[in-house]
């Protein structure tokens, strides 16, 4: 499995862009990388994923240089109701299990 | 469509007594995960299910810790002579493992609410 490397915590403000980046130095070839976004009280919730370059959807983009060796999770004009951790997760495509680490714990500020 | 379901949503019980903890995934799922989380601290694994292939039991944190998945959907997950110290979130999710044809696989876990154990 290829073990990521996240900051253990952000602090940001209301209409600030944040990101957020993930190492993974040992990703392989087939590997996806994938985000999960958890508010207290509750379970993760898938957010984005991304093999190479860059992907956008409603939530979030995430970027992905050409060595994939690391990756960062882009939050347009982040609210309060983003405070939240942001889990970064690289697939294991040999035995499909995928595991969480400690996550970025984001906390923005009014 | 109707999302992993966990139950119970709470569960107070003495030290010593032995729980069973459910999860019925997303129908069709042939992956299912157990995760534990404490207050404030990340996800730990603790089983995972594949189809039929047998678990991965590596994040099981003793013997008293243990899984089943009955017809390939249903989980439970019973943890004998509980302990204060594993009094946690317990959660549960599942995904639809699919391969991209050799070009990676995607592996998109979908969570259920969790069961909160207390043991007093």
């Amino acid at each position: 499995l290829a073990k990521t490397t996240q900051p253990i915590s952000m602090d940001s403000y209301e209409g600030q862009e944040v990101n957020i980046t993930c190492s993974h130095n040992n990703i392989a070839t087939n590997d996806y990388i994938t985000w999960y976004q958890q508010f207290p009280s509750q379970g993760p919730r898938f957010i984005i994923q991304g093999y190479k370059t860059k992907v956008t959807n409603e939530v979030a983009s995430l970027f992905i240089p050409a060595d994939r060796k690391s990756s960062t999770l882009s939050l347009p004009r982040v609210s309060l109701s983003d405070t939240a951790v942001y889990y970064c997760l690289v697939v294991n495509t040999g035995g499909f299990k995928t595991i969480f680490g400690a996550g970025t714990r984001l906390f923005v500020k009014a | 469509g109707a999302g992993v379901s966990q139950s119970p949503s709470n569960k107070v019980t003495e030290k010593g007594k032995d729980v069973e903890l459910r999860c019925d995934p997303i129908s069709g799922h042939t992956a299912l995960y157990w995760y534990r989380q404490s207050l404030g601290q990340g996800l730990e694994f603790l089983i995972y299910f594949q189809g039929n292939s047998a678990p991965d039991k590596s994040g099981l944190p003793s013997d008293r810790f243990s899984a089943e998945r009955t017809g390939g959907s249903v989980s439970t997950l019973t943890i004998q002579r509980t302990q204060q110290e594993d009094s946690a979130v317990y959660l549960c999710a599942s995904s639809s493992v699919w391969d991209r044809g050799g070009s990676g696989a995607e592996d998109t876990q979908y969570f259920g609410p969790g069961t909160r154990l207390t043991v007093l």
